[in-house]
């Protein structure tokens, strides 16, 4: 597609249960990027993707957050046992490795009651 | 680990009037700087970058940033802003060379009078 596109764009969901996120990134960019946006954080980095790189999970605040790129491209980002503090924009971007600059999808919101 | 500081946490400003928002980074090596723009309900949207030459960089918009390395700054302006202007502005920083995360700052809301 033209842009990176996310899924749901909103998700509302009980403490304690479990979310997948999806994110579709721009046809033919290698590096995926996860960010939340949250009101009290501001924006912060999860999770890094590139190529069959190891993914560098250094951003992820629990072990209850996973994510996986299926292919080199999907990407699934899980929170699992969700906590009230996990409600915030999640975002996804996507850029070429030889690219400066991230082109960011419109986000799901999750509300986690 | 780099950090990101923005001092304007919300700017009013008239049609027609100038803008400059400020950006400081804290990291000791080589970067690559950033202005993203969030239109009210709309996704973020890359402004300009800085990775190298001329430090002094234009992008969409009207909009400017000049990267000086000694202040560790990035500051964005604009002659004149418009009520379209209004919107959240998140300054952001990449480590060079290094894995690719962006670190932002808290953001700016800019609201524009008409």
């Amino acid at each position: 597609g033209a842009g990176v596109s996310q899924s749901p764009s909103n998700k509302v969901t009980e403490k304690g249960k479990d979310v997948e996120l999806r994110c579709d990134p721009i046809s033919g960019h290698t590096a995926l990027y996860w960010y939340r946006q949250s009101l009290g954080q501001g924006l912060e980095f999860l999770i890094y993707f590139q190529g069959n790189s190891a993914p560098d999970k250094s951003g992820l605040p629990s072990d209850r957050f996973s994510a996986e790129r299926t292919g080199g491209s999907v990407s699934t980002l899980t929170i699992q046992r969700t906590q009230q503090e996990d409600s915030a924009v999640y975002l996804c971007a996507s850029s070429l490795p030889s690219q400066v600059g991230q082109f960011f999808g419109p986000g799901t919101r999750l509300t986690v009651l | 680990a780099q950090s990101v500081s923005q001092h304007n946490h919300h700017v009013i400003l008239s049609e027609a009037a100038s803008l400059e928002l400020g950006c400081n980074y804290s990291y000791g090596g080589t970067v690559n700087l950033f202005w993203y723009v969030q239109y009210p309900g709309q996704h973020l949207q890359l402004l300009l970058k800085y990775f190298s030459g001329d430090p002094l960089v234009k992008g969409i918009k009207g909009f400017e940033a000049e990267f000086i390395k000694s202040k560790f700054s990035f500051n964005l302006r604009k002659p004149s802003v418009q009520w379209s202007d209004t919107a959240e502005y998140f300054c952001a920083v990449e480590a060079s060379g290094s894995a690719r995360q962006l670190t932002f700052g808290s953001g700016t809301q800019l609201t524009v009078l008409p």
